[in-house]
């Protein structure tokens, strides 16, 4: 079993629509979470942190369920530059951060 | 410099040859990574380098592959032999300390083995 999994998409939503996709992660002990964006070709970047009590960076939410392992991201008033692959991230305090293969959204005019 | 900066680019190399990557990560940031990124897959850790302590080098994947950090900066990652299965895009990333928050990446080395 991998260690964090994701549903690869692709999601195509519209402009200004919602999307929301989840991952799920195997080691009860870890202890941070993270949304990286990757553009196509490009070196993934740090979207946002995930705090246990779920946190919102502008159109962004981002919430951790411990119990059942898994964190999701909800994008609000999609914008076609929200097109990219999002990866999710887990570091169970080794400093060895384990990768989703990420969830590809595509938003269209 | 401003950012983590990797070379080559891009890298084609013929099976059986020897490849140098090099990685400048973030004047003052004491830990570096190498990880690698298959097509379709996610990111795979290679090894983590920490100030003067020895590098945690678990993620390698066969002998072919080394790694060292050179005065606690630049790092070149070395694979020997290169097979066709090595090709992929390899990322370095720098922090300041143990923690995803603080990871800058390099725009990565595409290497194609033919």
């Amino acid at each position: 079993r991998k260690e964090v999994e994701q549903d690869p998409g692709p999601f195509n939503v519209p402009e200004g629509a919602t999307v929301a996709f989840n991952c799920t992660y195997s080691n009860s002990a870890s202890q941070s979470f993270f949304w990286y964006r990757q553009d196509c070709r490009k070196e993934p970047k740090l979207l946002m942190s995930v705090y246990s009590s779920g946190n919102e960076d502008g159109r962004f939410t981002a919430q951790l369920n411990r119990a059942s392992q898994y964190i999701s991201l909800l994008i609000r008033d999609s914008k076609l530059s929200d097109s990219a692959t999002y990866l999710c991230v887990v570091d169970s305090n080794d400093y060895k951060l384990s990768f989703g293969a990420g969830t590809t959204v595509t938003v269209r005019a | 410099g401003a950012g983590v900066s990797q070379s080559p680019s891009n890298k084609v190399t013929e099976k059986g040859k020897d490849v140098e990557l090099r990685c400048d990560p973030i004047s003052g940031h004491t830990a570096l990574y190498w990880y690698r990124q298959s097509l379709g897959q996610g990111l795979e850790f290679l090894i983590y380098f920490q100030g003067n302590s020895a590098p945690d080098k678990s993620g390698l994947p066969s002998d072919r592959f080394s790694a060292e950090r050179t005065g606690g900066s630049v790092s070149t990652l070395t694979i020997q032999r290169t097979q066709q299965e090595d090709s992929a895009v390899y990322l370095c990333a720098s922090s300041l300390a143990q923690g995803a928050s603080g990871y800058t990446f390099g725009s990565g080395t595409r290497l194609t083995v033919v």
